[in-house]
């Protein structure tokens, strides 16, 4: 079974600030990684994602994720957020064999002042 | 570009009502369709994954149940029964084949439902 823990429910920053914002997950085989964005009243949209190789992958808009096996996690970075960087955001993991199941984290609400 | 188009974007449902839910599939080169709920507390759970046409499966969750259908290759419908609280659906579409699973999900605008 795979779990997946965003410890912060909300993060607050200015406009330029870095962020980072942290997932966890626990579970025993190969498994896919991935970050999605939601803004207000929509649907996720899709930010990037791990499997293996690099550590650090880059997605979309400035944000990139590192992988770390020996802590269990792939946190989101920005280096200058910016203010329509406020939504909700979820990290996910799904295994190769489970279809099109993604297990969600609770999600963290981000947001940025200007 | 939009790859799905969820209809009704809001529904009102009087307690004990059904509601049938409709998500089209505007590119078929996304095929795997699924149902995802999202509770009052932003927490996403995957509901279904329909592949093929007249396909069904149905799930009784906390708080309501559903029945899904792949209708076509282009048409996936959800009906919501027995709804206690309110949630939203999202349809998702992705290109991978079956057992294949990279984890990138396009997702539909969501259907609100309140219960009245």
């Amino acid at each position: 079974t795979q779990t997946v823990s965003q410890s912060d429910a909300h993060v607050t920053v200015f406009e330029g600030d870095s962020v980072e914002l942290r997932c966890n997950y626990s579970y025993g085989g190969s498994i896919y990684l991935s970050w999605y964005i939601q803004h207000h009243g929509h649907g996720l949209q899709f930010l990037l994602k791990y499997y293996s190789g690099n550590p650090v992958v880059q997605g979309v808009n400035g944000f990139e994720a590192e992988f770390s096996k020996s802590d269990s996690s792939f946190h989101l970075r920005k280096a200058s957020v910016h203010w329509s960087d406020s939504a909700v955001y979820f990290c996910a993991v799904s295994a190769p064999s489970s279809g099109q199941k993604l297990v969600f984290g609770q999600g963290t609400i981000l947001k940025v002042y200007l | 570009v939009t790859l799905l188009e969820q209809n009704p974007r809001w529904r009102l449902v009087p307690r004990g009502q059904a509601v049938n839910l409709r998500c089209i599939l505007k590119n078929s080169q996304y095929p795997w369709m699924s149902w995802y709920q999202q509770d009052l507390q932003k927490q996403l759970q995957w509901l279904f994954t329909l592949r093929s046409p007249g396909d069904k499966e149905v799930k009784s969750l906390p708080g309501a149940d559903y029945l899904a259908t792949r209708v076509t290759d282009t048409e996936l419908r959800l009906q919501v029964a027995n709804m206690s609280q309110g949630r939203t659906l999202y349809c998702t579409c992705s290109a991978e084949r079956a057992g294949a699973n990279t984890g990138q999900l396009y997702f539909g605008e969501g259907s609100k439902l309140t219960v009245l």
